[in-house]
C-alpha cells in the first residue's frame, strides 16, 4: 500500500536552532515529491519539487533533499516567521490517474 | 492574481441538507482537485478533473459529486450532508495533467460544519 509518513508530528525550536523534518514514503513509481508550507487558516503553499534521488533544492533558510526512501526538509537558523505546518506529498504511478498522497504534516514552532 | 478562489469560507449545515462548494481558478489550469483535511489525517483526495468534461474519483468520493463544464470552475456538491463530512475542504489546480508532476496551487479552504 502506498504510504507517506512525516515525522515528527510537532517540533518546537528556539530561534536560530537548526533542525530537519522527515518525509518517508513507500510508493510504486515515484514521479515527484512536493513540499508545501501551510499557515493557520490558509491553503498549502508550494515550496519545492524533487524528482529523483540525490536532488536538492534550496530557498532562503530551507533546503530539501531526496533519497530513494525519504526526503528531508532542513531548516537552518530558523526565525519565528518560519512557524507553520510543513506538508510532504508524493505523486506516484505511471498512468493518467497517478495518485498524489499527502503526509499528515509537521507543525513547526519557532520561539523568539 | 486571484489564483484559486473558494466560496464560501465558512458554512454550517444541518444533517441531510445539500450544498455546493464553489471553486474557480484564473490560471487556465487543466488539472483541478478537491481535498478534505481532517486533524491528524493529512489531505485526502475526494475528486479530480484533468480537463473540462472529465472527472474521476479520488480516495474518499462517497457523498460528493463534481462536474467540470468549464476550465475555470470545479464545484463540489454534498448530496445529503452528514456529520462525518465536517471538515476543511480545499480546492487545488495545476498546470500539469495526471501524467505531469507539477505542483498544485491551493485555495484558502471552506470550513464546513454539519450539525
Amino acid at each position: 500500500e502506498d504510504q507517506v509518513t512525516q515525522s515528527p508530528e510537532a517540533l518546537r525550536l528556539q530561534e536560530g536552532e537548526s533542525s530537519s523534518l522527515n518525509c518517508s514514503y513507500t510508493v510504486s513509481g515515484l514521479r515527484g515529491l512536493f513540499w508545501y508550507r501551510q499557515d493557520p487558516g490558509k491553503g498549502p503553499e508550494f515550496l519545492f519539487t524533487l524528482y529523483s534521488a540525490g536532488e536538492e533544492k534550496e530557498k532562503e533558510r530551507l533546503k530539501a533533499t531526496l533519497t530513494k526512501k525519504e526526503s528531508f526538509l532542513h531548516i537552518t537558523a530558523p526565525k519565528p516567521e518560519d512557524s507553520a505546518t510543513y506538508l510532504c506529498a508524493v505523486q506516484a504511478g505511471y498512468s493518467s490517474a497517478s495518485k498524489i498522497i499527502f503526509g499528515s504534516g509537521t507543525r513547526l514552532s519557532i520561539r523568539p | 492574481n486571484a489564483g484559486v478562489t473558494q466560496t464560501p469560507k465558512f458554512q454550517v449545515l444541518k444533517t441531510g441538507q445539500s450544498m455546493t462548494l464553489q471553486c474557480a481558478q484564473d490560471m487556465n489550469h487543466e488539472y483541478m482537485s478537491w481535498y478534505r483535511q481532517d486533524p491528524g489525517m493529512g489531505l485526502r483526495l475526494i475528486h479530480y478533473s484533468v480537463g473540462a468534461g472529465i472527472t474521476d474519483q479520488g480516495e474518499v468520493p462517497n457523498g460528493y459529486n463534481v462536474s467540470r463544464s468549464t476550465t475555470e470552475d470545479f464545484p463540489l456538491r454534498l448530496l445529503s450532508a452528514a456529520p462525518s463530512q465536517t471538515s476543511v475542504y480545499f480546492c487545488a489546480s495545476s498546470s500539469g495533467t495526471g501524467y505531469s508532476n507539477q505542483p498544485q496551487h491551493f485555495g484558502d479552504g471552506t470550513r464546513l460544519s454539519i450539525l
